[in-house]
């Protein structure tokens, strides 16, 4: 168990829906990553937040966004989704931006119908 | 842009030593390399990290060339639950911004 927990674990929706995907990091930590990865692909990584601030920015799409709260939880957030958004969306959190190891969380399975 | 190469896929036996290679040619100074491993579609997991010299925990061994340009995990005693995606990842040092990984390299371990 890494501490890093996301709800939901599976969600299936249609396209052009919106979805919202949960993470808690790990007691402590500061820092989210957010990595989305398709079927047969590696991980890509999409956005990361440092202490609620956007600190680096991947290969996010427009459609997606995200957010780190003041409790540092963090939420992505997909909208008008296509069939290829179907994917493992990963979480992971570190102490801060300086180093060290990322913890990962089991990920949420979504798949757009 | 890849910073690393691993070979797609590699077979150990059960109990013998698995070597994973990685080749990172065009490594910084400040740059630190990392290993993680996916098993089936879990998250990844953290094996080990070194900037310059060999290291060892409870896990791994990771063995760095005095160049610098590539480095071999070493998984001592190789178990089937240790079959997963072994990801070689190169970063600065003091900066987790925008960690990539690349396509890594298929361990299976047979019995």
């Amino acid at each position: 168990d890494s501490g890093v927990t996301q709800t939901p674990k599976h969600l299936i929706t249609a396209t052009g829906q919106r979805v919202t995907l949960r993470c808690s990091p790990r007691s402590g930590d500061l820092s989210v990553y957010w990595y989305q990865q398709s079927l047969d692909q590696g991980l890509q990584f999409l956005i990361q937040y440092y202490n609620g601030e956007e600190r680096a920015k991947g290969n996010i799409l427009e459609r997606f966004s995200a957010q780190q709260f003041p409790d540092l939880h963090s939420e992505l957030n997909l909208s008008s989704l296509e069939l290829g958004d179907s994917a493992l969306y990963f979480c992971a959190s570190s102490v801060d931006t300086s180093g060290g190891e990322l913890f990962f969380g089991e990920g949420s399975r979504l798949t757009v119908l | 842009d890849a910073k690393t190469t691993q070979p797609p896929s590699m077979d150990c036996a059960e109990g013998r030593a698995a070597n994973l290679p990685c080749n990172h040619s065009t490594i910084s100074g400040n740059e630190y390399v990392y290993w993680y491993r996916q098993i089936h579609s879990q998250g990844p997991q953290y094996i080990i990290h070194g900037l310059k010299n060999n290291e060892t925990n409870e896990m791994a061994s990771l063995i760095i060339t005095e160049d610098r340009k590539s480095s071999t995990l070493i998984l001592p005693h190789a178990t089937l639950r240790d079959t997963a995606v072994y990801y070689c990842i190169v970063r600065p040092a003091f900066n987790n911004n925008d960690m990539r990984f690349g396509a890594g390299t298929r361990l299976t371990v047979k019995p």
